[in-house]
């Protein structure tokens, strides 16, 4: 099983605070994922990655997956409080028919 | 439409009780997950199906079981709940497989045991 790594495990940041999140594997990965989780809801898809140094932006959010495929990290700037849940990465594994999801960063943003 | 629903949202089981939770969607997703959540452990998979009448084992099958009778329905059932069975429980379903492809999820039912 592929195994992914997220630090840190819990953020506590005021609005207006930049801040990134790290998804870390020692495996290589044909592509990452983000979701959002926010509290009582299901996890939310933000951005799928699938090439070695890609960068993409969705508004504050920046998403890079690191050239060797092993890593990606999610950079959050001027952070506001609608910006509060559960980050989690993931990544394809078991022959692509399932997803293994990483230990999740738990992000508060205090307004 | 509805997405991905589940029913119950909540429910309490006596240890030794059986429940089946039930998880439908209405996008005609051939893949459907189970998934357990527990604080610090992000999303664990129980079990999967690839389509209509098939299911095969995930991370954590051990005291559950599926069924995928109907395309648009997949039930996870517990034969004898136990305390470490607590947890958050999410199904999710998507029109792809693994690589690269959204994963629509439900709302979650949330599942004591004492």
């Amino acid at each position: 099983t592929q195994l992914l790594e997220q630090s840190p495990q819990f953020l506590s940041i005021q609005e207006g605070e930049n801040l990134t999140v790290y998804c870390n594997s020692s495996s290589v990965f044909s592509s990452l994922q983000w979701y959002r989780q926010e509290p009582g809801e299901g996890p939310v898809l933000l951005v799928t990655v699938v090439t070695g140094g890609e960068v993409k932006k969705l508004k504050r959010l920046t998403f890079q997956f690191g050239d060797a495929r092993k890593d990606s990290s999610l950079h959050i700037t001027a952070a506001q409080p609608g910006d509060t849940g559960l980050y989690l990465c993931a990544g394809p594994s078991g022959g692509y028919q399932k997803v293994t999801f990483g230990t999740g960063t738990k992000l508060q943003v205090i307004p | 439409n509805a997405g991905v629903t589940q029913t119950p949202k909540f429910r309490v089981l006596k240890t030794g009780q059986s429940m089946t939770l039930l998880c439908a969607q209405d996008m005609n997703h051939e893949y459907m997950y189970w998934y357990r959540q527990d604080p610090g452990m992000g999303l664990r998979l129980i079990h999967y199906s690839v389509g209509e009448g098939t299911t095969a084992k995930g991370e954590v099958p051990d005291g559950y079981n599926v069924s995928r009778l109907k395309k648009q329905n997949f039930l996870l059932g517990l034969e004898s709940a136990a305390p470490s069975q607590t947890s958050v429980y999410f199904c999710a379903s998507s029109y792809l497989l693994g690589d690269g492809s959204e994963q629509y999820f439900g709302p979650g039912t949330r599942l004591t045991v004492t």
